[in-house]
């Protein structure tokens, strides 16, 4: 079963306005870890923030927050304010308590996000 | 030099050549994993090594070898690779064992294999 699933293979913005862009997950866990990554056209994944499932407030960086709903398990990403070099892939992915030191980052498939002017 | 360094970034090979990849992390991190990405799939976890020891193998062929010499590198030994192998390889650390650790990634190296 697909534990990350994210809906939505694109998604269009108009610069300076916010976009959200949908995750869901699946684990029977009580303690998990949530996190968007970036990866632009060069390949790079790089990091943007980070929910765990204890955290009573919802997640932010910058531009960049977390719209956490635990009971719907939804971990929806919001930016705000979107700038031309928001335009990238953005993944969600899913960290469980590791069991045995086996410790891994489940990802979804992604959305494709372009900011116009 | 910080965070995760992958080498070469581009690499061409035939089917029968004999090539690795290398990563390599200053972070201080004791967890070092190997993904693939295809186009249109999902990341897809290939190795995790944590402490130096490989703790998970997701079914990988054996035509892709892995090897830990140490918490700082790691490496991808590839022979006999398949035209469906071309991907983007990612390597990864982090400090393993806490939820809240995110994984660091290098630029990846993209393999076409022909």
């Amino acid at each position: 079963a697909q534990k990350i699933t994210q809906t939505q293979p694109g998604m269009f913005v108009q610069e300076k306005e916010a976009v959200t862009l949908d995750c869901t997950y699946d684990t029977s866990d009580q303690s998990y870890g949530l996190f968007w990554y970036k990866q632009p056209s060069s390949g790079e994944m790089i990091f943007l923030i980070y929910q765990g499932s204890y955290d009573e407030q919802n997640a932010t960086e910058g531009r960049y927050s977390l719209n956490f709903q635990k009971a719907r398990k939804s971990a929806n990403l919001v930016i705000s304010a979107s700038q031309l070099g928001d335009s990238a892939m953005y993944f969600c992915a899913m960290r469980e308590v590791p069991i045995y030191n086996t410790d891994k980052l489940i990802f979804g498939t992604g959305t494709r996000l372009q900011v116009f002017p | 030099e910080t965070g995760v360094t992958q080498t070469p970034r581009h690499l061409v090979m035939g089917m029968t050549n004999k090539k690795s990849l290398k990563c390599e992390q200053h972070l201080g991190h004791n967890a070092m994993y190997w993904y693939k990405q295809s186009a249109k799939k999902p990341l897809e976890l290939m190795f995790v090594y944590s402490l130096e020891e490989r703790v998970e193998n997701n079914s990988v062929p054996s035509r892709f070898s892995p090897e830990c010499p140490n918490s700082s590198h790691l490496f991808l030994h590839l022979h006999t690779l398949q035209p469906e192998d071309s991907a983007l390889y990612l390597c990864a650390s982090s400090q393993g064992g806490r939820t809240n650790s995110p994984l660091h990634f290098g630029n990846g190296t993209r393999l076409t294999v022909t």
